[in-house]
């Protein structure tokens, strides 16, 4: 069975751009979450989409957003991008809806504003 | 909101010994604790979890163990190997569901030769 797959692996925006981050599920997975990992603040939770509804949201602004396609795949936004957005992007899937357990991550999308 | 406090940010030990991370949380509705591990480099994955009805699990070399009343839970690793070496991060999820985790700051592991 396929991972979970992000795309792109690395990218490089300057400030102001925007971004868009694209993530496959595991087949079978309608749960998909984001999360920012940065050396900083570790990782932190960005948003979870279940059945193309999103279900929960962290304290990101909103320049940050997110959906979830019928097929599950899952897409996030940066816009108006910030020097303090540089961050390894990770997706992770889930099988079923709450309190599951284990999440799936993507080896993550690399981004770097410059 | 929930708040994960992990100590010590950096351990090192001797191949063959053990190794112990401790995680504090705040919210006692949290009821779901996992631990992952991530290599340099790759993505975290998941090594083992608890949830609140249990006090510790056990999978081979890891275990896990859950304090309800302090609020806190630790990861113990024993007859540690180079393999072990990498960060690993304790979370802690409640209500809002599993894949709403709240990370601690992770825990660099080196495992001495």
């Amino acid at each position: 069975k396929a991972g979970v797959t992000q795309t792109p692996r690395y990218l490089i925006k300057t400030r102001g751009q925007q971004v868009t981050l694209s993530c496959s599920p595991i087949s079978g997975h309608r749960s998909v979450s984001w999360y920012q990992q940065t050396p900083g603040q570790g990782l932190q939770f960005l948003f979870e989409y279940f059945s193309e509804t999103q279900r929960n949201k962290g304290n990101f602004p909103g320049r940050f957003s997110g959906r979830q396609f019928s097929n599950s795949r899952s897409e996030m936004n940066v816009s108006t991008l910030e020097l303090g957005d540089s961050a390894l992007y990770l997706c992770a899937s889930s099988q079923q809806g709450a309190n599951t357990g284990e999440l799936f991550f993507g080896e993550g999308s690399r981004l770097t504003v410059l | 909101g929930e708040n994960v406090e992990q100590h010590p940010s950096t351990l090192s030990v001797q191949e063959g010994d053990s190794a112990v991370i401790k995680c504090t949380y705040s919210d006692s509705a949290s009821n779901y604790f996992p631990w992952y591990k991530q290599e340099l480099g790759k993505r975290p994955q998941l090594i083992i979890d608890i949830r609140s009805n249990v006090g510790e699990k056990k999978d081979q070399r890891i275990a896990v163990t859950l304090n309800k009343t302090a609020k806190h839970f630790s990861l113990h690793i024993t007859e540690t190997q180079p393999e072990d070496s990498a960060v690993y991060f304790c979370a802690a999820s409640g209500v809002q569901g599993a894949q709403k985790l709240v990370f601690g700051q992770g825990t660099r592991l080196t495992i001495n030769p």
